[in-house]
Formats: structure tokens, C-alpha cells, sequence
């Protein structure tokens, strides 16, 4: 079945470093990925999001890497902020966009000033 | 500011009671989502509208149902509640169906006692 799931439930990092969290899927079938983050008291807000196309996507400080071959996803976050720290989610979905969204965990991003 | 507002932000209740969540999304958006999050978990898909009409399913128990009104607010009806049922839940909106960016609200907290 599908199942999406973190590799590291917490991470710390020093303000102004790079972040990278990382995120594994099982369904092969997935085609459409998507980074969350939950900041404390407010609902998930979107990232970014990659297509099974792609293996690549930047944003603005951020980037999301897809390696379809270990089922693996990654957001890489360029010079941490404060306003960075919180929970970020990753979701799959297989061919119904957001219909059938699987979110993961989370991973709770911590900056270290 | 998502856009996607709910009420009660804060609802306690005891058990077998109903409760009614409310969603409004944002302006323009025709899908709606629910998502149910409960401590230290990811969240769960429950049900999604599309434009008045169910459009997918998921782990929604029977004792909860939802529905969409043609001004496009929907409504989350939880009855004949149990402890377990305590956790915040999240109403999300869309421009379509087949988009991952969803735009959440700030979530309606249920406790039950």
C-alpha cells in the first residue's frame, strides 16, 4: 500500500546553513510530490512540488530533489532562517492530484542561532 | 493569511455529542478538503468536494460526514463522539481537483471529554 514516511522525525541546524529533509515514498505508482510546512498553530502551507517528470525543482531558497530509482525525495533549504523552523511534511500522490494526498510524519526543522 | 477560514477555532465537547465544523474557502476556489490531525500524527485525508459534489474518500469513519453548499462553504458534522476523535481539524481549498497546492485554514481544535 502507500506509505510515505521520514527519515528523521526532528533536525537541528545552525542559522544560515543549509537544511536538507528527506523523505521516503513506497508506492511506485506516485507521481506528484509536495512539501508542506506546518508553522506552530497555523495549518500546513505549500512549498513546493515536483512531478514524476522532473528530478529537479527550485524555488526561492528552496529546492526539492526526486530520485525515482530509490523512491526517495529531499527539500534542501539554502541559508536557514529563524522563521524556517517548523514541521515539514512531505505528500504523495498517485494520478488523482490532491484527491488522494498521502502526507508522511513530519520532520520538525529546529534553527540553532 | 490562506484565505480559508473555519469555525470554531476551539470546540469541547463531551462524548457521544455531534459537533459541526465550517469551512469557507477561499474566493474563487471550488474544491474543498478535510483533513483530520491528531497529536503527533500526520494528517489524514477524510473527504473532499469538488463544486458541491463528492469527489474522494478517505479514512473517514461513518460516524462523520461533510457536505459542500452551493455557495461553496462546507460543513463537517462529527457525531456520537469518542475521546479519540480529540485533534485539530484542518478544511482546505483548491482552484481544481488535480492540484497538490492546497490552501489550509487555521483548523478547528476539538477536545472531547
Amino acid at each position: 500500500g502507500e506509505s510515505v514516511g521520514l527519515h528523521l522525525p526532528t533536525l537541528s541546524v545552525q542559522e544560515g546553513d543549509n537544511s536538507i529533509i528527506n523523505c521516503a515514498y513506497s508506492n511506485s505508482a506516485s507521481d506528484y510530490f509536495i512539501w508542506y510546512k506546518q508553522e506552530s498553530g497555523k495549518g500546513p502551507q505549500f512549498i513546493i512540488d515536483i512531478r514524476s517528470n522532473m528530478d529537479k525543482r527550485q524555488g526561492q531558497r528552496v529546492t526539492v530533489l526526486l530520485n525515482k530509482t530509490v523512491k526517495h525525495l529531499s527539500l534542501q533549504i539554502a541559508a536557514t532562517q529563524p522563521g524556517d523552523s517548523a514541521v515539514y511534511f512531505c505528500a504523495e500522490t498517485a494520478g488523482q492530484g490532491a484527491q488522494k494526498l498521502v502526507f508522511g510524519q513530519g520532520t520538525r526543522l529546529t534553527i540553532n542561532p | 493569511d490562506s484565505g480559508v477560514t473555519q469555525t470554531p477555532k476551539h470546540l469541547i465537547t463531551a462524548t457521544g455529542q455531534r459537533v459541526t465544523l465550517r469551512c469557507s474557502p477561499r474566493s474563487g476556489d471550488l474544491s474543498v478538503y478535510w483533513y483530520q490531525q491528531s497529536l503527533d500524527q500526520g494528517l489524514q485525508f477524510l473527504i473532499q468536494y469538488y463544486n458541491g459534489e463528492e469527489r474522494a474518500k478517505g479514512n473517514i469513519l461513518e460516524r462523520f460526514s461533510a457536505q459542500q453548499f452551493p455557495d461553496l462553504h462546507s460543513e463537517l458534522n462529527l457525531s456520537s463522539l469518542e475521546l479519540g476523535d480529540s485533534a485539530l481539524y484542518f478544511c482546505a481549498s483548491s482552484t481544481g481537483p488535480y492540484t497538490g497546492e492546497l490552501f489550509f485554514g487555521e483548523g478547528s481544535r476539538l477536545t472531547v471529554l
